[in-house]
């Protein structure tokens, strides 16, 4: 079965501008989450979508949105980049809402210049 | 507001050694608590876990103990070896289960 796969695994954006992530879960998984992983502060809960609706949402400016397709599949949205947003997104998949075990992708590496 | 966290942002110890990685919390509504390993370039993988109810779990090289009235708990790492070297997060789930707290993370370097 195959595992959870994020494009793109690298992007390079300049401040202000907007970029998309996308996250394709495990085959039967219809949860996913993301995360923010930066340096000393460790993985940061951005949100969780299960059939097509967000769950959760972590502690993040409305600057990050996203959203969940009837097969699963996931994108985020950050618009109006800051140089803060430089990080590891990550994505993760579970069967179900807030299942303890969660699946992650490898992430998108996103740097803003 | 930094609500798992894990001190010790690196550690090294010899092959053949104990690997004991920290954790402590602050949430007294986290229930279920799970590391996660991770290597440059991958994303995290669930590596063990354990529920509130217990004070200890195993699986083969792998151990947590649960101290709840300290709020902390630990990942013993028994015999640690080359390939254990990586990041491991700590990770708490609430009781109502919304959502995954994660730590800071702990960067094991097992030398050989």
């Amino acid at each position: 079965k195959a595992g959870v796969t994020q494009t793109p695994r690298y992007l390079i954006k300049t401040r202000g501008q907007q970029v998309t992530l996308s996250c394709s879960p495990i085959s039967g998984h219809r949860s996913v989450s993301w995360y923010q992983q930066t340096p000393g502060q460790g993985l940061q809960f951005l949100f969780e979508y299960f059939s097509e609706t967000q769950r959760n949402k972590g502690n993040f400016p409305g600057r990050f949105s996203g959203r969940q397709f009837s097969n699963s599949r996931s994108e985020m949205n950050v618009s109006t980049l800051e140089l803060g947003d430089s990080a590891l997104y990550l994505c993760a998949s579970s069967l179900a809402q807030s299942e303890e075990t969660q699946y992650f992708g490898p992430g998108t590496r996103l740097l803003v210049l | 507001d930094q609500q798992v966290k894990q001190n010790s942002p690196s550690l090294s110890v010899q092959e053949g050694r104990i690997s004991i990685l920290n954790c402590d919390y602050t949430n007294s509504m986290f229930d279920y608590f799970l590391w996660y390993k991770k290597y440059p370039a991958e994303g995290p993988t669930f590596l063990i876990s354990i529920s509130s109810i217990k004070d200890k779990s195993e699986d083969g090289r792998f151990t947590v103990f649960l101290n709840k009235s300290a709020k902390h708990l630990s990942l013993h790492i028994v015999p640690s070896q080359p390939g254990d070297s990586a990041v491991y997060f700590c990770a708490a789930i609430p009781n109502t289960g919304n959502q995954f707290y994660f730590g800071t993370g702990t960067s094991l370097t097992v030398i050989p």
